[in-house]
Protein backbone atom coordinates (compact mmCIF):
# COMPACT_ATOMS: atom_id res chain seq x y z
CA UNK A 1 0.00 0.00 0.00
CA UNK A 2 0.63 3.78 -0.14
CA UNK A 3 3.37 4.87 2.27
CA UNK A 4 5.75 7.20 3.65
CA UNK A 5 9.53 7.02 5.47
CA UNK A 6 10.91 10.40 6.88
CA UNK A 7 14.12 10.60 8.45
CA UNK A 8 14.08 10.46 12.38
CA UNK A 9 15.01 13.56 14.35
CA UNK A 10 16.33 15.71 16.25
CA UNK A 11 18.76 16.66 13.64
CA UNK A 12 21.08 19.23 15.38
CA UNK A 13 23.55 21.69 13.53
CA UNK A 14 25.72 24.40 13.39
CA UNK A 15 24.86 27.60 11.20
CA UNK A 16 26.20 27.50 7.79
CA UNK A 17 26.34 24.06 8.03
CA UNK A 18 24.26 21.40 4.96
CA UNK A 19 21.05 19.76 5.68
CA UNK A 20 19.92 16.81 4.20
CA UNK A 21 16.49 15.47 5.34
CA UNK A 22 15.53 12.07 3.53
CA UNK A 23 12.41 11.52 2.67
CA UNK A 24 10.70 8.03 0.28
CA UNK A 25 7.53 6.78 -0.34
CA UNK A 26 6.10 3.66 -1.68
CA UNK A 27 2.88 4.24 -3.99
CA UNK A 28 1.29 2.84 -7.23
CA UNK A 29 1.02 5.71 -9.14
CA UNK A 30 2.88 9.40 -8.98
CA UNK A 31 1.67 11.11 -6.48
CA UNK A 32 2.62 15.52 -5.72
CA UNK A 33 4.86 15.32 -3.44
CA UNK A 34 5.50 18.30 -0.77
CA UNK A 35 7.60 19.34 2.57
CA UNK A 36 5.38 21.59 5.02
CA UNK A 37 7.27 23.17 7.85
CA UNK A 38 6.00 24.04 11.41
CA UNK A 39 8.13 26.37 13.27
CA UNK A 40 7.27 26.72 17.30
CA UNK A 41 3.93 27.52 18.33
CA UNK A 42 2.79 27.86 14.43
CA UNK A 43 0.32 25.55 11.83
CA UNK A 44 1.74 23.84 9.09
CA UNK A 45 2.69 25.71 6.31
CA UNK A 46 3.82 24.79 2.72
CA UNK A 47 7.62 24.81 1.77
CA UNK A 48 8.25 23.32 -1.13
CA UNK A 49 6.49 20.93 -3.77
CA UNK A 50 6.71 19.54 -7.00
CA UNK A 51 3.92 17.86 -9.04
CA UNK A 52 5.88 15.08 -11.62
CA UNK A 53 9.27 13.09 -12.03
CA UNK A 54 12.48 15.39 -12.03
CA UNK A 55 10.96 18.34 -10.85
CA UNK A 56 12.51 20.52 -8.54
CA UNK A 57 10.79 22.73 -5.76
CA UNK A 58 12.67 25.34 -4.10
CA UNK A 59 12.03 28.00 -1.82
CA UNK A 60 13.92 30.20 1.13
CA UNK A 61 16.95 28.58 -0.11
CA UNK A 62 15.71 24.65 0.31
CA UNK A 63 15.29 22.21 -2.50
CA UNK A 64 14.11 19.10 -3.52
CA UNK A 65 13.78 17.33 -6.47
CA UNK A 66 11.56 14.54 -6.94
CA UNK A 67 13.37 11.33 -7.56
CA UNK A 68 11.31 8.59 -9.43
CA UNK A 69 13.90 6.23 -9.96
CA UNK A 70 14.33 6.03 -6.22
CA UNK A 71 10.71 7.20 -4.67
CA UNK A 72 12.64 9.96 -2.33
CA UNK A 73 12.35 13.57 -2.22
CA UNK A 74 14.71 14.13 -0.08
CA UNK A 75 15.15 18.35 1.32
CA UNK A 76 18.27 19.64 0.78
CA UNK A 77 19.61 23.29 1.92
CA UNK A 78 23.62 24.12 1.47
CA UNK A 79 24.04 26.66 4.49
CA UNK A 80 21.43 26.41 7.20
CA UNK A 81 20.05 29.61 9.63
CA UNK A 82 18.85 29.90 13.15
CA UNK A 83 15.41 30.70 12.21
CA UNK A 84 15.07 27.52 10.12
CA UNK A 85 14.77 25.96 13.36
CA UNK A 86 11.48 23.99 13.21
CA UNK A 87 9.78 20.35 12.64
CA UNK A 88 9.95 19.31 9.05
CA UNK A 89 7.57 16.88 7.16
CA UNK A 90 7.01 15.13 4.10
CA UNK A 91 4.03 14.93 2.79
CA UNK A 92 2.71 13.00 -0.83
CA UNK A 93 -0.25 14.20 -1.51
CA UNK A 94 -1.97 10.49 -1.61
CA UNK A 95 -1.85 10.62 2.16
CA UNK A 96 -3.51 13.03 4.72
CA UNK A 97 -1.62 11.46 7.07
CA UNK A 98 1.64 13.28 8.38
CA UNK A 99 4.25 11.72 10.29
CA UNK A 100 6.12 12.40 13.26
CA UNK A 101 7.90 15.16 11.11
CA UNK A 102 11.96 15.85 11.58
CA UNK A 103 13.08 18.31 14.19
CA UNK A 104 15.64 20.50 13.13
CA UNK A 105 17.71 22.63 15.64
CA UNK A 106 20.46 25.39 14.45
CA UNK A 107 23.02 26.56 16.71
CA UNK A 108 25.06 29.35 16.30
CA UNK B 1 -6.09 36.88 0.97
CA UNK B 2 -7.27 35.82 4.41
CA UNK B 3 -5.53 33.02 5.78
CA UNK B 4 -7.63 30.24 7.85
CA UNK B 5 -9.00 31.46 10.83
CA UNK B 6 -9.05 29.77 14.16
CA UNK B 7 -10.47 30.61 17.61
CA UNK B 8 -9.69 30.34 20.17
CA UNK B 9 -6.32 30.25 20.20
CA UNK B 10 -5.66 28.50 23.88
CA UNK B 11 -8.16 27.26 25.82
CA UNK B 12 -7.88 25.06 29.26
CA UNK B 13 -10.78 22.86 30.97
CA UNK B 14 -11.68 20.61 33.32
CA UNK B 15 -12.24 16.92 32.34
CA UNK B 16 -15.51 16.21 31.63
CA UNK B 17 -16.20 19.66 30.45
CA UNK B 18 -17.05 20.54 27.40
CA UNK B 19 -15.49 22.57 24.67
CA UNK B 20 -16.08 23.62 20.89
CA UNK B 21 -13.74 24.98 18.26
CA UNK B 22 -14.30 27.59 15.31
CA UNK B 23 -12.43 27.55 11.98
CA UNK B 24 -13.17 30.27 8.87
CA UNK B 25 -11.33 28.30 6.00
CA UNK B 26 -10.00 30.43 3.28
CA UNK B 27 -12.37 32.04 1.34
CA UNK B 28 -13.45 29.89 -2.29
CA UNK B 29 -11.89 26.15 -0.38
CA UNK B 30 -14.16 23.75 -0.89
CA UNK B 31 -12.22 20.86 1.32
CA UNK B 32 -11.47 21.34 5.12
CA UNK B 33 -9.42 19.46 7.31
CA UNK B 34 -9.49 18.94 11.09
CA UNK B 35 -6.25 17.64 12.36
CA UNK B 36 -5.51 16.77 15.93
CA UNK B 37 -1.53 17.30 17.02
CA UNK B 38 -0.52 16.02 20.40
CA UNK B 39 3.06 16.84 21.33
CA UNK B 40 6.00 15.58 19.85
CA UNK B 41 3.45 14.00 17.30
CA UNK B 42 2.55 14.80 13.80
CA UNK B 43 -1.06 15.67 13.18
CA UNK B 44 -3.21 13.31 12.71
CA UNK B 45 -6.91 13.57 10.86
CA UNK B 46 -9.60 13.74 12.53
CA UNK B 47 -12.63 14.62 9.90
CA UNK B 48 -12.45 16.17 6.18
CA UNK B 49 -15.13 18.06 4.83
CA UNK B 50 -15.40 18.29 1.09
CA UNK B 51 -18.37 21.52 1.26
CA UNK B 52 -20.79 20.30 4.03
CA UNK B 53 -20.23 16.50 3.30
CA UNK B 54 -18.24 14.30 5.66
CA UNK B 55 -15.28 12.81 3.29
CA UNK B 56 -13.28 10.76 6.23
CA UNK B 57 -14.02 10.26 9.34
CA UNK B 58 -13.02 7.26 10.57
CA UNK B 59 -10.50 8.68 12.97
CA UNK B 60 -12.63 11.04 14.69
CA UNK B 61 -13.72 9.54 17.97
CA UNK B 62 -17.04 9.71 17.60
CA UNK B 63 -18.50 8.79 21.43
CA UNK B 64 -17.05 12.23 22.34
CA UNK B 65 -16.01 14.54 19.17
CA UNK B 66 -18.55 15.84 16.68
CA UNK B 67 -17.40 18.52 13.91
CA UNK B 68 -19.93 19.90 11.63
CA UNK B 69 -19.74 22.45 8.06
CA UNK B 70 -23.39 23.24 7.90
CA UNK B 71 -23.20 25.92 5.14
CA UNK B 72 -20.33 24.70 3.69
CA UNK B 73 -18.03 27.43 4.87
CA UNK B 74 -17.12 27.52 8.64
CA UNK B 75 -16.93 24.51 10.76
CA UNK B 76 -16.79 23.72 14.44
CA UNK B 77 -15.75 20.80 16.20
CA UNK B 78 -16.51 19.82 19.28
CA UNK B 79 -15.43 17.26 22.33
CA UNK B 80 -17.95 16.30 25.15
CA UNK B 81 -17.23 15.01 27.40
CA UNK B 82 -13.10 16.06 27.34
CA UNK B 83 -10.53 13.61 29.04
CA UNK B 84 -6.90 14.31 29.98
CA UNK B 85 -5.65 12.46 26.03
CA UNK B 86 -7.15 15.09 24.33
CA UNK B 87 -4.76 17.83 25.45
CA UNK B 88 -4.01 18.69 22.28
CA UNK B 89 -3.33 21.27 19.38
CA UNK B 90 -6.51 21.47 17.59
CA UNK B 91 -5.07 22.49 13.49
CA UNK B 92 -8.02 23.27 10.80
CA UNK B 93 -6.93 22.87 7.38
CA UNK B 94 -8.24 23.74 4.03
CA UNK B 95 -7.74 23.60 0.46
CA UNK B 96 -8.80 24.57 -2.92
CA UNK B 97 -8.94 21.23 -4.86
CA UNK B 98 -10.67 17.57 -4.24
CA UNK B 99 -9.70 14.96 -1.44
CA UNK B 100 -5.99 13.95 -1.48
CA UNK B 101 -4.77 16.31 -3.83
CA UNK B 102 -3.14 19.84 -3.86
CA UNK B 103 -1.47 22.22 -0.89
CA UNK B 104 -3.25 22.62 2.05
CA UNK B 105 -3.49 26.07 3.44
CA UNK B 106 -3.46 25.23 7.97
CA UNK B 107 -4.65 28.10 10.55
CA UNK B 108 -2.59 28.46 13.60
CA UNK B 109 -4.10 26.29 15.41
CA UNK B 110 -6.13 26.09 18.55
CA UNK B 111 -4.20 24.60 21.80
CA UNK B 112 -6.34 22.44 24.19
CA UNK B 113 -5.12 21.80 28.17
CA UNK B 114 -7.22 19.35 29.72
CA UNK B 115 -6.54 19.18 33.63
Amino acid sequence: GNSVTQMEGPVTLSEEAFLTINCTYTATGYPSLFWYVQYPGEGLQLLLKATKADDKGSNKGFEATYRKETTSFHLEKGSVQVSDSAVYFCAPDFKLIFGAGTRLAVHP
Amino acid sequence: EAGVAQSPRYKIIEKRQSVAFWCNPISGHATLYWYQQILGQGPKLLIQFQNNGVVDDSQLPKDRFSAERLKGVDSTLKIQPAKLEDSAVYLCASSLLTANTGELFFGEGSRLTVL
